[in-house]
């Protein structure tokens, strides 16, 4: 158990509704990033943040967003689902900016769009 | 070009057979390496960090190229639960890490 929670594990949207997903990150860790994995792929960077601050993007439009709450926690949202955004979205922690270490996961919300 | 580049598999393998994966990374100043290993519907879990100087755990071991920028991981004796597909990881200066797309591997009696 690494301490990282996440919620919710599953759930379905339709095209062009808007989903948020939550996450705790592990105690004593002030930063979380972000991953999408869809089937079959390794997990894609969509964003870290660092103490409430977007701290580092990867290549996702800006209908994903997020943020980071002063306890560290931290929310992933996604606007006008499109059906590529079926995928497993993975929360990671980690104990600090610039951290090159192992990453933390929490086990991840299942999101299908239909 | 891909960020870090994985074998796709899937490999086929039987029990107590020797299994090498390759990765290779494009960014040169990329800091450290890993292998994650992910079973079906999980999360990936550090299986071990990998260093220059190449590094062996049990069954496992680990070499690291900078020169070549390439990563190899090497299973010895494989087990059925070795089966799982396996995540070469890259740390790009502390900020971002990338994952390749994964190998598969499955290990039968």
């Amino acid at each position: 158990e690494t301490g990282v929670t996440q919620s919710p594990t599953h759930l379905i949207k339709t095209r062009g509704q808007q989903v948020t997903l939550r996450c705790s990150s592990q105690s004593g860790h002030n930063t979380v990033s972000w991953y999408q994995q869809a089937l079959g792929q390794g997990p894609q960077f969509i964003f870290q943040y660092y103490r409430e601050e977007e701290n580092g993007r990867g290549n996702f439009p800006p209908r994903f967003s997020g943020l980071q709450f002063p306890n560290y926690s931290s929310e992933l949202n996604v606007n006008a689902l499109e059906l590529d955004d079926s995928a497993l979205y993975l929360c990671a922690s980690s104990p600090g900016q610039g951290w090159t270490g192992e990453l933390f996961f929490g086990e991840g919300s299942r999101l299908t769009v239909l | 070009r891909k960020e870090v580049e994985q074998d796709p598999g899937p490999f086929n393998v039987p029990e107590g057979a020797t299994v090498a994966f390759n990765c290779t990374y494009s960014n040169s100043a990329s800091q450290s390496f890993f292998w994650y290993r992910q079973d079906c519907r999980k999360e990936p879990k550090l299986l071990m960090s990998v260093y220059s100087s190449g590094n062996e755990d049990g069954r496992f071991t680990a070499q690291l190229n900078r020169a070549s920028q390439y990563i190899s991981l090497l299973i010895r004796d494989s087990k059925l639960s070795d089966s799982a597909t396996y995540l070469c990881v890259v740390n790009d200066r502390g900020f971002k890490t990338i994952f390749g797309a994964g190998t598969r591997l499955f290990v039968k009696a």
